[in-house]
């Protein structure tokens, strides 16, 4: 079964610097998004993006925040000056049409210190 | 602002019990309504979903959800759990005509005892 893969499984990270976090899509999915889950706290939408650039972002999404599709698989998550409040769970989704068959990746667990 | 309300935090079971898992929303228009699970250490796994017609939906692994419009709800329930249903359960709901970004609940942690 297509999986959705995220790079790396863990980072950690010091406060004020820049981290990207990796995803793979499903091949033929045309919808991308980003969620997050701060330890103890629901799973929060980010941002979803297609057709190359952002649908819909969350108030969480502010300019610290980017995403780009660089090369046609990858979907990447730039934050850029990572603060202690960042560290969480993140997770990347693709889905072939909008909320049709949504597919979760294992998410990064981001760290910052 | 829309939102999901898991209102059990932790739920301890023995094995063969039942199982009901609360889930309401705060929206008066059109919702497609979803279940994921969390097994320790795994991603967000569709249980089932509803997006229209019969209110009964079944899942995999014996769950099954039913939507009740007039109550906002769509609470999970299996007749027997297993050990292995252990894990994390959350509720989610995709506003009809948005692009697709589901608003979570808090989740619900399911420890089922042998």
């Amino acid at each position: 079964e297509p999986e959705v893969t995220q790079t790396p499984s863990h980072q950690v990270t010091q406060m004020g610097q820049e981290v990207i976090l990796r995803c793979v899509p499903i091949s033929n999915h045309l919808y991308f998004y980003w969620y997050r889950q701060i330890l103890g706290q629901k799973v929060e939408f980010l941002v979803s993006f297609y057709n190359n650039e952002i649908s819909e972002k969350s108030e969480i999404f502010d300019d610290q925040f980017s995403v780009e599709r660089p090369d046609g698989s990858n979907f990447t998550l730039k934050i850029r000056s990572t603060k202690l409040e960042d560290s969480a769970m993140y997770f990347c989704a693709s889905s072939a049409q909008g909320y049709y068959g949504y597919t979760f990746g294992s998410g990064t667990r981001l760290t910052v210190v | 602002a829309q939102s999901v309300s898991q209102h059990n935090h932790h739920v301890i079971l023995s094995e063969a019990a039942s199982l009901e898992l609360g889930c309401n929303y705060s929206y008066g228009g059109t919702v497609n309504l979803f279940w994921y699970v969390q097994y320790p250490g795994q991603h967000l796994q569709l249980l089932l979903k509803y997006f229209s017609g019969d209110p009964l939906v079944k899942g995999i692994k014996g769950f099954e959800a039913e939507f009740i419009k007039s109550k906002f709800s769509f609470n999970l329930r299996k007749p027997s759990v297993q050990w292995s249903d252990t894990a994390e359960y959350f509720c989610a709901v995709n506003l009809g005509g948005s692009q697709g970004n589901l608003i979570f609940g808090k989740g619900t942690k399911l420890s089922v005892k042998p």
